[in-house]
């Protein structure tokens, strides 16, 4: 099994739609989780970071379910200018983070 | 908002040639990393970077690479002798309070050897 799995997708929706991705892992002992975002041939910009308590910001909420090992990113009333692959990342009390290989998002107008 | 820099943005280089690539860290961090993205697959860790010393590296960081912090700004990865598999994006990282925090990249160097 992979350490960090994710959907490729593309995840094609329109705009105004939810969106939901999944990242699983698969060491237990992970101790932080992220979400990054990155844009064609750029660098990964985080998103934000996934809490136990799950997390908000905006238009995006994170989740982390520690029983089943996978977090998941929910995107509101997508926009044009989310379409973007995003990356899990996770971290076990190690400086590396462990990047799935991103899932992709497209909205449509 | 801090960033992290990197130079150059794009280096071309002959196989069997030395490369360095350069990082300035956001600025109250102490946490250095290197990256690296084939094209098309995923982002990968090289090594971290601590109190001027390796603190982790990943397999991938051979005897070929090597990191440094010439002072007390700047972050390089050097590369001493290039093969073709060494093409990629690398990304340099940082982070103010280590394990298990967040890490801010940079915008990444593309390294093509020919």
């Amino acid at each position: 099994r992979k350490e960090v799995e994710q959907d490729p997708g593309p995840f094609n929706v329109p705009e105004g739609a939810t969106v939901a991705f999944n990242c699983t892992y698969s060491n237990s002992a992970s101790q932080s989780f992220f979400w990054y975002r990155q844009d064609c041939r750029k660098e990964p910009k985080l998103l934000m970071s996934v809490y136990s308590s799950g997390n908000e910001d905006g238009r995006f909420t994170a989740q982390l379910n520690r029983a089943s090992q996978y977090i998941s990113l929910l995107i509101r009333d997508s926009k044009l200018s989310d379409s973007a692959t995003y990356l899990c990342a996770v971290n076990w009390n190690t400086d590396k983070l462990i990047f799935g290989t991103g899932t992709r998002l497209q909205v449509f107008p | 908002e801090p960033e992290v820099t990197q130079t150059p943005s794009h280096q071309v280089t002959q196989m069997g040639q030395e490369v360095i690539l350069r990082c300035v860290p956001i600025s109250n961090h102490l946490y250095f990393y290197w990256y690296r993205q084939i094209l098309g697959q995923k982002v990968e860790f090289l090594v971290s970077f601590y109190n001027n010393e390796i603190s982790e590296k990943s397999e991938i960081f051979d005897d070929q690479f090597s990191v440094e912090r010439p002072d007390g700004s700047n972050f390089t990865l050097k590369i001493r002798s290039t093969k073709l598999e060494d093409s990629a994006m690398y990304f340099c990282a940082s982070s103010n309070r280590g394990v298990n925090y967040e890490q801010y990249f940079g915008p990444g160097t593309r390294l093509t050897v020919t």
